[in-house]
């Protein structure tokens, strides 16, 4: 079983739609993220959480919120989506405890198309 | 402003041969320094990293250096093989408070011709 999931793993949806992508892990790490991708543009961090009394904004945050649930679970937001939100969206996690470059592990993504 | 650059958006290399995939940065501050690979509808995975106070880190068949007065570090693959054919990212942590967030360039579309 994969360490990290997500669901659902494809998403139609229209415009102005609230709609929820989440995540769970079994990995046991404290530390949980979501990152978007878009052609030409990489990985942006959207929202971190270093633990469940912990939420951060990262780069890109503005039209998103996240919830942090339990240790374990990490959902993502999208209250009123909007055409440009449209793209693959990871979630990863990573221990505090595991020193050096900190390595991400990541869930197979959800790809989300707003029309 | 992108901190983290990656300017070939591909590159074709023939099996057998060294595949480098190059990645530049801004900021001094960044302490460690990931690289990653992504295969079509999988999320990405862990490949190799390296410290900032190293200019050199080899796991088989990939090896990584830092050049830090470049600010500059680039991936090697000898000998290169079909299954390497994939996106890579490369990714830079900032020290401090910022613990354990990541910043990724745009990838590179590395495939490897049989």
């Amino acid at each position: 079983d994969a360490d990290v999931t997500q669901t659902p793993r494809n998403r139609i949806t229209k415009t102005g739609k609230r709609i929820m992508l989440e995540c769970s892990q079994t990995k046991g790490h404290d530390r949980m993220y979501w990152y978007r991708q878009d052609p030409g543009l990489g990985l942006r961090l959207i929202y971190y959480s270093f633990d469940v009394k912990d939420i951060n904004k990262g780069e890109i945050s503005d039209g998103y919120s996240v919830s942090r649930q339990a240790q374990a679970k990490f959902s993502l937001s999208l209250e009123s989506a909007i055409p440009n939100q449209t793209a693959l969206y990871f979630c990863a996690t990573s221990d505090r405890r595991q020193g050096g470059g900190n390595e991400q592990f990541f869930g197979p993504g959800t790809r989300l198309t707003v029309l | 402003d992108q901190q983290v650059k990656q300017n070939s958006p591909s590159l074709s290399v023939q099996e057998g041969r060294i595949s480098i995939l190059n990645c530049d940065y801004t900021n001094s501050m960044f302490d460690y320094f990931l690289w990653y690979k992504k295969y079509p509808a999988e999320g990405p995975t862990f490949l190799i990293s390296i410290s900032s106070i190293k200019d050199k880190n080899e796991d088989g068949r990939f090896t990584v250096f830092l050049n830090k007065s470049a600010k500059h570090l680039s991936l090697h693959i000898v000998p290169s093989q079909p299954g390497d054919s994939a996106v890579y990212f490369c990714a830079a942590r900032g020290r401090g408070t910022s613990g354990s967030r990541l910043t990724f360039g745009e990838g590179t579309q590395l495939t490897v011709n049989p």
